[in-house]
């Protein structure tokens, strides 16, 4: 299974700071049919994951510029700027190229 | 606008069954495929499997081979998970999501399964 890796675990941002997660997977995301099936979710206290960033860089209807993808092959980071108190929570990668799809392990992000 | 609204929270016994519902509105259900993820609290998230409520086709994690049974009735555009011989391991709250583009978008409110004699 591919193993993906986010650093750090947990983190702590002043509202209106910038801050960045890591996501490293075991094997390359390229598919063979040349997408990079990595994904970023927000799952916020007591609700279901929501969709930020789909393959590696896109934002999903309605998120907030504020939110950024990037990477390519193994390394990935989602990039927040401007925190906002909507903003807190547990962040997951997801990789969707290789069967079984597979999930990070989450890293928190509450207010300094 | 999409959702996916779960059945409602389940208390069963060790070794006993459960399926747990998931009500598609606000697209063409025999369109996308539903994804099934398992979330224990310490331990992320898990996918568990798909299926295409089209034509039925299913894809399952390994892991979950003879535990769960994915299936869809397009008459009522609700889809499925049955799970059996529960163990305390299974206890866990368990969402449903559209698939687009091999990965949720859409997620319902989740299911919360306790096994527990």
């Amino acid at each position: 299974d591919v193993v993906m890796t986010q650093t750090p675990v947990s983190l702590s941002v002043s509202l209106g700071g910038q801050t960045s997660i890591s996501c490293r997977s075991s094997q390359s995301l390229v598919h063979s049919d040349g997408n990079t099936y990595l994904y970023w979710y927000l799952q916020k206290p007591g609700q279901s994951p929501q969709l930020l960033i789909y393959k590696v860089s896109n934002r999903f209807s309605g998120v907030p510029d504020r939110f950024s993808g990037s990477g390519s092959g193994t390394d990935f980071t989602l990039k927040i700027s401007r925190v906002e108190p909507e903003d807190l929570g547990v962040y997951y990668c997801y990789q969707g190229t290789h069967y079984p799809w597979t999930f990070g392990g989450g890293t928190k992000l509450e207010l300094k | 606008q999409v959702q996916l609204q779960q059945s409602g929270a389940e208390l069963v016994k060790p070794g006993s069954s459960v399926k747990i519902s998931c009500k598609a509105s606000g697209y063409t259900f025999t369109s996308y495929d539903m994804h099934w993820i398992k979330q224990q609290p310490g331990n992320g998230l898990e996918w568990i499997g798909w299926i295409y409520p089209g034509n039925g086709n299913t894809k399952y994690n390994q892991k979950f081979n003879g535990k769960a049974t994915l299936t869809a009735d397009k008459s009522s555009s609700t889809a499925y998970m049955q799970l059996s011989s529960l163990t305390s391991e299974d206890s866990a709250v368990y969402f449903c999501a559209r698939l687009k583009r091999r990965a949720p978008d859409y997620w319902g409110q989740g299911t919360l399964v306790t096994v527990s004699s």
